[in-house]
C-alpha cells in the first residue's frame, strides 16, 4: 500500500521561484490537507479540502495555493517562494467518517528558499 | 479558537524510566476528538491513538497509557518502561467532530530522548 505519497523529498529554490509540491493518496480518502512543521511550533494547517472540487483555507494559506481536480491529487502551490517559506511540509489524508478517521501522513517535503 | 499546549518542549530519561508527557486542550466544541502522533528522527508521522470526547475512558495499549480528563481539558500520554526506540518527538492534536482528522489543531511537540 502506497498510502500518501509526497514528491519531492527535499527541494531548494531561490526567492521568488514558484513550484508545486505533489500528494496523491490511493486510500480513497475524501478529506486531504496539508501542514507546514516548523521548529517548536508544531504542525500548522495550511490548506484543506473536503473533497474534489472543494478547497479552503487554514491557519497560514498566504503565499499558496491549491486545487483538487480529483480525490487522489493534491497538490501544493508556492507561488514566489520566500525564504519564510523554508519548512518541512506535511500531506494528510483521511476518511471523512466512521471509525477510522485519523490522518495519514505522507513523509514530508524539506524545502529550503535562498 | 482551539489551542493545544504541550508545556514539555524537551524530556530526557533513562531507559527503563516511566515518562509522562502532558497535553492541554483549548475548545468551544462540546465534542471533538485527540490525536496523538509520534515523530521518530527518520521524520514521518506515525498515529498512536484517536480519542473521542464522548469517551473518557484511559486506554492501555502494551507500554503505552493514555489519561483522558476533560474536567481539566488534558489528554496525557505515559510510556511505562521507555526504551531507546521511544525517542521522538511525539504531537497532541485536536480537531472537531465533523473534520476528525482533517483540520487538525497541533501542540508544539515534546522531544523525548531515552538514553540508555
Amino acid at each position: 500500500n502506497a498510502g500518501v505519497t509526497q514528491t519531492p523529498k527535499f527541494q531548494v529554490l531561490k526567492t521568488g521561484q514558484s513550484m508545486t509540491l505533489q500528494c496523491a493518496q490511493d486510500m480513497n480518502h475524501e478529506y486531504m490537507s496539508w501542514y507546514r512543521q516548523d521548529p517548536g511550533m508544531g504542525l500548522r494547517l495550511i490548506h484543506y479540502s473536503v473533497g474534489a472540487g472543494i478547497t479552503d483555507q487554514g491557519e497560514v494559506p498566504n503565499g499558496y495555493n491549491v486545487s483538487r481536480s480529483t480525490t487522489e491529487d493534491f497538490p501544493l502551490r508556492l507561488l514566489s517562494a520566500a525564504p519564510s517559506q523554508t519548512s518541512v511540509y506535511f500531506c494528510a489524508s483521511s476518511y471523512k467518517g466512521g471509525t477510522h478517521t485519523e490522518a495519514f501522513f505522507g513523509q514530508g517535503t524539506r524545502l529550503t528558499v535562498v | 479558537a482551539q489551542k493545544v499546549t504541550q508545556a514539555q518542549t524537551e524530556i530526557s530519561v533513562v531507559e527503563k524510566e516511566d515518562v509522562t508527557l502532558d497535553c492541554v486542550y483549548e475548545t468551544r466544541d462540546t465534542t471533538y476528538y485527540l490525536f496523538w502522533y509520534k515523530q521518530p528522527p527518520s521524520g514521518e508521522l506515525v498515529f498512536l491513538i484517536r480519542r473521542n470526547s464522548f469517551d473518557e475512558q484511559n486506554e492501555i495499549s502494551g507500554r503505552y497509557s493514555w489519561n483522558f480528563q476533560k474536567s481539566t481539558s488534558s489528554f496525557n500520554f505515559t510510556i511505562t518502561a521507555s526504551q531507546v526506540v521511544d525517542s521522538a518527538v511525539y504531537f497532541c492534536a485536536l480537531s472537531d467532530i465533523y473534520n476528525a482528522g482533517n483540520m487538525l489543531t497541533f501542540g508544539g511537540g515534546t522531544r523525548l530522548m531515552v538514553k540508555p
